[in-house]
């Protein structure tokens, strides 16, 4: 069971806007509109910041914005702060009953 | 608002089993469904599967099939997960988080629980 792919790494400096990708299948990103994105600081459980492809849980910046275009899936956060610094991860409903993690992003801010 | 709380940390030999417990405070989680997820020391996330509680319902990733079972007591809003046959890779935090739907997204977290594998 394949994760998703995303890059290993990205960077930018504060004030600046930056876009991790997650690229899957027809049969999990493609398939649907069910692509959500977490943040993760160190020793900190995963955070929800969209669901559904573009929705914000209430609560979240809207700095962060999701986009989906065939099956790559897209988290822009714009206007970075110091504290946007942390691991990023996309997850997608494969299938029915069956979902799947990217295997994560970890974003510098310079 | 709901929130996830786990039991503490593990620390299990080769060969036996482990059960991590999930109990909703402030809520219930009757009208969704409980995916669990762990991280091994340095990785990234991995969904396990998951259990829709008001069906009793269970649903394993493919990797864990056979080794993992979740369970639920909807009386006292918690969920279960049993890992067997205990490896040293398996050591990682386990978390549970409240899921939408059959697991479209999670959006409240356990604040993990770490297991340990040692001999």
């Amino acid at each position: 069971q394949s994760a998703l792919t995303q890059p290993a790494s990205v960077s930018g400096s504060p004030g600046q806007s930056i876009t991790i990708s997650c690229t899957g299948t027809s049969s999990d990103v493609g398939g649907d509109n069910f692509v959500s994105w977490y943040q993760q600081h160190p020793d900190n459980a995963p955070k929800l910041l969209i669901y559904d492809v573009n929705n914000r849980p209430s609560g979240i910046s809207n700095r962060f914005s999701g986009s989906k275009s065939g099956n790559t899936a897209s988290l822009t956060i714009s206007g970075l702060q110091a504290e946007d610094e942390a691991d990023y991860y996309c997850y997608s409903k494969r299938g029915t009953f069956t979902g799947v993690f990217g295997g994560g992003t970890k974003l510098t801010v310079l | 608002q709901v929130q996830l709380v786990q039991s503490g940390a593990e620390v299990k030999k080769p060969g036996s089993s482990v059960k991590v417990s999930c109990k909703a405070s402030g809520g219930t989680f009757s009208s969704y469904s409980i995916s669990w997820v762990r991280q091994a020391p340095g990785q990234g996330l991995e969904w396990m599967g998951g259990i829709i509680p008001i069906f009793g319902t269970t649903h394993y990733a493919q990797k864990f099939q056979g080794r993992v079972t979740f369970t639920a007591d909807e009386s006292t809003s918690t969920a279960y997960m049993e890992l067997n046959s205990l490896r040293f890779e398996d050591r990682a935090v386990y978390y549970c988080a409240r899921s939408y739907g059959d697991y479209y997204y999670m959006d409240v977290w356990g604040k993990g629980t770490t297991v340990t594998v040692s001999s």
